[in-house]
């Protein structure tokens, strides 16, 4: 299985500061790496697919990169409903698995 | 608009089988183009894939979970449904239906918590 590692776990950030998340696959994905916003008490959102193509109604200050192993999610001025829980994560052969998240939240 | 909903028992006795359904609505399961999937979150924790199923009924497990998973669909009803048998406090979570175009998740249930416990 491939493991997602996230980090930093925590990232404490003023509204329109930069965020920039990384996720680290043990074994290469490819580009075929997704990521997620998750507010409390909500389903995730999917906010990027194919490590750069945003979905559908997504802002365009949400932008990904990244191949192979390592990947970014970058909030490039965050918003107050921007602060919540990222979580990236990948399908390879059919055994899908997610990132442990990293928690944005207000400095 | 895609919509799905996740429907069964909120508390499950331990050792028994959890059992939930997920109803499609605006939209065909029978879409060659997606895959339906269950996904979980333990309480304060991450994501967990659990199972994978196509309107022909091919299907995906998590390795961890596939001697006790059972996914299946029901085009007829425009739904799919889980089974996951011997429970334990460990499979304390709330469980997500979702959508899979291709390589991820683009719509999602509400989630429904299923509670194990005596």
């Amino acid at each position: 299985e491939v493991v997602l590692t996230q980090s930093p776990a925590t990232l404490s950030l003023s509204p329109g500061e930069r965020a920039t998340l990384s996720c680290r696959a043990s074994e290469s994905v490819g580009i075929y790496l997704a990521w997620y916003q998750q507010r409390p008490g909500q389903a995730p959102r999917l906010l990027i697919y194919d490590s750069y193509k945003r979905s559908t109604g997504i802002p365009a200050r949400f932008s990904g990169s990244g191949s192979g192993t390592d990947f970014t999610l970058t909030i490039s001025s965050l918003e107050p409903e921007d602060f919540a829980v990222y979580y990236c994560q990948q399908r390879n052969n059919w055994a899908l698995t997610f990132g442990g998240g990293t928690k944005v939240e207000i400095k | 608009q895609l919509q799905l909903q996740e429907s069964g028992p909120g508390l499950v006795k331990p050792s028994e089988t959890l059992s939930l359904t997920c109803a499609v609505s605006g939209g065909s399961i029978r879409s060659g183009s997606y895959y339906w999937n269950w996904i979980r979150q333990s309480p304060g924790k991450g994501l967990e894939w659990i199972a994978t199923i196509n309107f022909s009924g091919t299907t995906y497990y998590n390795p961890s979970l596939k001697s006790r998973v059972a996914i299946s669909v029901d085009t007829s009803k425009n739904q799919f449904s889980l089974k996951l048998n011997s429970v334990t406090a460990a499979d304390t979570a709330v469980y997500y239906c979702a959508r899979l175009p291709w390589g991820a998740f683009d719509y999602w249930g509400q989630g429904t918590l299923v509670t194990i416990s005596s």
